[in-house]
């Protein structure tokens, strides 16, 4: 059964401590996203990669968030000093992309962090 | 560049029909949608190719109007297992990069 794997699945710390959640896409897939969900702005993507190389970033605060994929197998994403307005709920998706192919993403379980 | 998404919640008896709008402002490559419950992770439903398809999934079934940027999901004879939020996710180059409407919130009472 494949799927998208995300630890922590639940994470609470103190404003100003490093954060960092982890992804390991579905075997095989090449596109990896980072979204992040709240009840104000909803599913929001913060960066996504390709091959391992990073596409876009743009919809990610530079100044705290970083996101990496050291290999094929996990993506990293780190939050450092955390804010309580990062208090989210934090999605990994992977799809397999090839021009045309028309592929759909999917999601993990999500890592729902609070910052207090 | 956001979609937007009508109506923002539905209230049904089982049994009862609805259909979800999905409209963007820019050109679509293909409209992906997804069920999300709460407390979980949004689950696939169906994607919609550039080409005005329509696809189905049990009595879950979707349409594409391209010339109208625009993609409609019909539920029929719904059932207590479809309550929910919908979304729509939209992708404007074929790259797999989705932006998600706000959701619909639907509600199945028995």
């Amino acid at each position: 059964d494949a799927r998208v794997t995300q630890t922590p699945r639940h994470k609470v710390t103190e404003m100003g401590q490093e954060v960092t959640m982890r992804c390991q896409p579905i075997l095989g897939h090449n596109t990896v996203f980072w979204y992040r969900q709240t009840m104000m702005q909803g599913l929001e993507l913060l960066a996504y990669f390709r091959n391992r190389a990073p596409l876009d970033d743009s919809g990610m605060p530079k100044d705290r968030f970083s996101a990496e994929m050291p290999d094929a197998t996990l993506a990293t994403l780190k939050i450092q000093p955390s804010e309580p307005r990062d208090s989210a709920v934090y999605f990994c998706a992977s799809g397999l992309e090839f021009s045309g192919s028309g592929n759909t993403i999917y999601f993990g379980e999500g890592s729902w962090l609070t910052v207090v | 560049q956001q979609p937007v998404q009508s109506p923002q919640a539905v209230i049904l008896r089982e049994g009862e029909d609805a259909v979800i709008n999905c409209s963007s402002s820019k050109a679509l490559y293909s409209v992906h949608w997804y069920r999300q419950k709460h407390g979980e992770a949004p689950v696939f439903l169906m994607i919609l190719l550039k080409g005005g398809e329509q696809k189905g999934h049990e009595k879950i079934s979707a349409s594409f109007n391209e010339k109208k940027q625009q993609s409609s999901l019909y539920l029929t004879a719904s059932q207590l297992s479809y309550s929910g939020t919908y979304f729509c996710g939209t992708d404007h180059q074929g790259a797999q990069k989705l932006v998600f409407g706000q959701g619909t919130r639907l509600t199945i009472n028995p």
